[in-house]
């Protein structure tokens, strides 16, 4: 069974501090991804970077990082210099390698509500 | 392109009618996946669908069925609705049938009185 843990439930930051999401996952595949999205209040999920199992290169893009540990079965998520329109729910989700279907499913967390405050 | 496109946005229900949410992909995406997300948590895996054929089933009860229609889009249907079936709906669609990139619409919010 797969499974992906959100430890932290709400995270308060004042604009421009640095602020960094947990998430810890369970998997017996050895071939999956990970992946970071985004919630504003409209609903929609915005996706912001896939990782597979077998590229565990940190990746920087603009004001966010991502740091995939897969000795701690982790996968991180950081915001630089945050701003107000960082304010969402973050999920971090996980899908295994789909040969038959079985496991095409994207298995998500609970959710980081994130508050920027100016 | 237009993204995913859910309809309706938002929709009140009452205990034991049935409701259909509908689901139109990006042009030219396969599979079409339905997720129900409830207030506070994430999105929980309903079902997918690709080339018109269902191809995964999460732990919902049979009152929750799909379909997709030779164009793609899709659709949800449940019946005998529960106040528990209070929740966001969202469809995904991707161009394979992984989900590597897999693209949610806003949603619909079910509102079970």
């Amino acid at each position: 069974a797969q499974k992906v843990t959100q430890a932290q439930t709400e995270i308060s930051v004042v604009e421009k501090e640095d602020v960094t999401l947990d998430c810890v996952y369970e998997t017996r595949d050895t071939t999956y991804y990970l992946f970071w999205y985004k919630q504003p209040p409209s609903g929609e999920l915005v996706f912001l970077i896939r990782r597979n199992s077998f590229d565990e290169q940190n990746e920087i893009s603009g004001r966010y990082s991502w740091n995939f540990q897969k000795s701690t079965s982790s996968f991180n998520f950081t915001i630089t210099a945050s701003q107000v329109v960082d304010s969402a729910v973050y999920f971090c989700a996980l899908s295994g390698r789909a040969f038959t279907g079985a496991n095409s499913k994207l298995t998500f967390g609970k959710g980081i509500t994130l508050s920027v405050r100016p | 392109d237009a993204g995913v496109t859910q309809s309706p946005t938002h929709l009140i229900k009452t205990r034991g009618q049935h409701v259909t949410l509908r689901c139109s992909p990006i042009s030219g995406h396969k599979s079409v996946s339905w997720y129900q997300q409830v207030l506070g948590q994430g999105p929980q895996f309903i079902f997918q669908y690709y080339e018109k054929e269902e191809r995964g089933r999460g732990n919902f009860p049979d009152r929750f069925s799909a379909r997709q229609f030779p164009n793609y889009s899709s659709e949800l249907n449940v019946n005998a609705l529960l106040l528990g079936d209070s929740a966001l709906y969202l469809c995904a669609s991707s161009t394979m049938f992984q989900v590597e990139e897999a693209f949610f619409g806003q949603g619909t919010r079910l509102t079970v009185v």
